[in-house]
């Protein structure tokens, strides 16, 4: 099984800064991952996804994410924190499409990093 | 669109109660799934569906049960409430084919569970 290990459980930056949330994952073998963006009292919103194409991904609200092969990381950045970012983030990786017996599009969580916008 | 709809939004159970979370989706997704939040946490699997007829445990199975009767339903059962359920439940769907351009899950709005 996979596993996802997001550094930070808080974020704070001002706004106009830079936003830098961390996520590493297990597998040895490349899985697709995911950020997930959750509102106060809203369900999962898909922020952007690598499916081994591009490593440099671009999403909705100005984030990308960079997939890094040798260091098993997805971390999620935006060049300049705006007060609507102020959200929960979750960085989710599925099975490696490579794996035999994987389920692809089951989804494996990290704990979350909660994003603090300071005017 | 509606996407992934649950019912309720919000219940309170008293221990021992049995309750359904209803999840339906219309975007004629195989793959459905059941997540609970708790805080710090993130999410955790408690069961997924892979096509009608078909289920299986995800990481937290014990104490719910799940059915798989039409594309569309995923029903998740709490037979005996108890304190330890009170949490954020999610429903969620996708194609989860062999493209992975397919394997993004679509969630509904949750459903608050309190347990007293």
């Amino acid at each position: 099984a996979q596993s996802v290990t997001q550094l930070g459980s808080h974020v704070s930056v001002s706004e106009g800064a830079l936003v830098l949330l961390r996520c590493n994952y297990s597998s040895s073998v490349p899985p697709y991952l995911f950020w997930y963006v959750q509102y106060p009292n809203q369900g999962l919103q898909l922020l952007l996804k690598y499916t081994s194409a591009a490593t440099l991904v671009k999403g909705i609200n100005g984030f990308e994410a960079e997939f890094k092969k040798s260091e098993t990381s997805f971390h999620l950045t935006k060049p300049s924190a705006h007060m609507s970012d102020a959200a929960e983030y979750f960085c989710a990786v599925t099975d490696s499409p490579y794996d035999r017996g994987s389920t692809l599009g089951r989804l494996y969580f990290g704990r979350g990093t909660q994003l603090t916008v300071w005017p | 669109n509606a996407g992934v709809t649950q019912t309720p939004k919000f219940r309170i159970l008293k221990i021992g109660q049995s309750m359904t979370l209803q999840c339906t989706q219309d975007m004629n997704h195989n793959y459905m799934y059941w997540y609970r939040q708790d805080p710090g946490m993130g999410l955790k699997l408690i069961y997924y569906s892979v096509g009608a007829g078909i289920t299986d445990k995800g990481e937290v199975p014990n104490g719910y049960n799940v059915s798989r009767s039409t594309t569309e339903d995923f029903p998740l059962r709490l037979e005996l409430a108890a304190p330890s359920q009170t949490s954020v439940y999610f429903c969620a769907s996708s194609y989860g084919t062999g493209s992975g351009m397919n394997t993004e899950a679509f969630f509904g709005q949750g459903t608050r569970l309190t347990v007293v």
